[in-house]
């Protein structure tokens, strides 16, 4: 069966540290990859998607992801964070065969100021 | 605003009555889709459409779920015979369809509570 895993539930990061969020997806042909953000009262806003093409895939508010076919990972990354930058992060999969998205249960990320 | 839709945004029930929501796709969007979001989890697909087409429905929708998407544009959702286990966060989006699997835009979703 399909499934996205997101081993951290919460983690908190100094303002300005690095981050990184980790994402490990079920064995697919062909996933289709997504990163989404969901800040309290706001609706999911995607973040960054691969489909194909180069594996390190830019995003928007200066987030990255890498795609490792071999680790069946999927990985957010930003060098700098920004107080702004707390909410839950939810990476996601779906497959060309069908329509729907498979969430992972989410990553909550606190700043530290 | 071009983006999804939804309403209501809260809705408070009491066990064993119907609700029902609503959801606006963006224009010209083909395909919709309804999720729902139980606090501290991911969504979970539960049905989406092509046009007016249902195409596809989870096993989490029970016989008391329904939807609806008449003319390819809105789509409802209802749910018959509240339980305490439906409150969560229904939440709706769309796509354009075109192709393979594509962007979904989500709405802010409706907040269900059964009390």
């Amino acid at each position: 069966a399909q499934s996205v895993t997101q081993p951290d539930i919460h983690i908190t990061v100094s303002e300005g540290a690095s981050l990184e969020l980790r994402c490990n997806y079920s064995y697919g042909a062909t996933p289709y990859l997504f990163w989404y953000v969901q800040s309290p009262g706001q609706g999911l806003q995607l973040l960054l998607k691969y489909f194909s093409g180069d594996t390190l895939v830019q995003g928007i508010k200066g987030f990255e992801a890498e795609f490792k076919r071999s680790q069946s990972s999927f990985n957010l990354r930003k060098p700098s964070v920004h107080w702004s930058d707390a909410a839950e992060y939810f990476c996601a999969v779906g497959y060309s065969s069908a329509s729907k998205i498979i969430f992972g249960s989410g990553t909550r990320l606190s700043i530290r100021p | 605003d071009t983006g999804v839709s939804q309403d209501p945004r809260h809705k408070i029930t009491k066990r064993g009555q119907n609700v029902t929501f609503r959801c606006d796709p963006i224009s010209e969007h083909n395909r919709l889709y309804w999720y729902r979001q139980t606090l501290g989890q991911g969504p979970e697909f539960l049905t989406y459409f092509q046009n007016e087409a249902q195409l596809e429905k989870s096993r989490l929708l029970s016989d008391r779920f329904s939807a609806e998407r008449p003319k390819g544009s809105f789509s409802t959702l209802e749910i018959q015979r509240t339980e305490q286990g439906d409150s969560a966060m229904y939440l709706c989006a769309s796509s354009t369809g075109q192709g393979g699997l594509n962007e979904q835009f989500f709405g802010p979703g409706t907040r269900l509570t059964v009390l």
